[in-house]
């Protein structure tokens, strides 16, 4: 079935550092990629989406491009802040399904 | 903006209690959805729902669980007898159409002691 594997947190970064967390997927056929973030307290927010191979998805300073080739959808930043921190997950949907597929999370905290 | 709202935000409750959790979807969505997530484990399918039905489910939503949206604004689901293992952040989303964004809730956190 299909699945999605993000790297392991919890992840701790001064602020301006480079961001990169990585997220693979198994899915049959062609299916949309996300990047959700959950900030304390809230709910999951779309961060970022791609539906096709080759497709950059942005906002807010991160990126992530959707490669075919190595079933991968990394989230990157250049240059974080401390109002980065929360969890983000990555996530796929295929064309027509009705349900969204979740990796498991990655904590991200930035020190000032 | 439009947000999806859930209550409790935190409920605990003993094993074999009922519980129902709350949502208010977006008002112009047609598709609604629970999700949840055991702490520390992935964010999981339960179902969705449309046109008054259930469209999919999975394999964890099983005869204790139904779905429920009795007024056309909130949509709720209910444990009927809760077990230790259903202790888990749970997330209601809501989405206009298929393949759209999912908008979801701020989720509710379940303690089943």
């Amino acid at each position: 079935g299909d699945s999605v594997t993000q790297m392991e947190g919890p992840v701790t970064l001064s602020e301006e550092a480079f961001l990169t967390i990585n997220c693979t997927y198994t899915a049959t056929g062609y299916p949309s990629l996300f990047w959700y973030v959950q900030y304390p307290g809230e709910g999951l927010q779309l961060l970022l989406k791609a539906t096709k191979a080759d497709d950059k998805g942005s906002n807010k300073g991160f990126e992530a491009t959707y490669r075919k080739e190595t079933t991968s959808f990394h989230l990157e930043k250049g240059s974080v802040q401390v109002s980065d921190s929360a969890v983000y997950f990555c996530a796929l949907n295929r064309q027509g399904a009705q349900k969204l597929v979740f990796g498991q999370g990655t904590r991200l905290t930035i020190n000032p | 903006e439009p947000e999806v709202t859930q209550t409790p935000s935190h409920q605990v409750t003993q094993m074999g209690q009922e519980v129902i959790l709350r949502c208010v979807p977006i008002s112009n969505h047609l598709y609604f959805y629970w999700y949840r997530q055991i702490l520390g484990q992935k964010v999981e399918f339960l179902v969705s729902f449309y046109n008054n039905e259930i469209s999919e489910k999975s394999e964890i939503f099983d005869d204790q669980f139904s779905v429920e949206r009795p007024d056309g604004s909130n949509f709720t689901l209910k444990i009927r007898s809760t077990k230790l293992e259903d202790s888990a952040m749970y997330f209601c989303a809501s989405v206009t159409e298929l393949n759209t964004e999912a908008f979801f809730g701020q989720g509710t956190r379940l303690t089943v002691v």
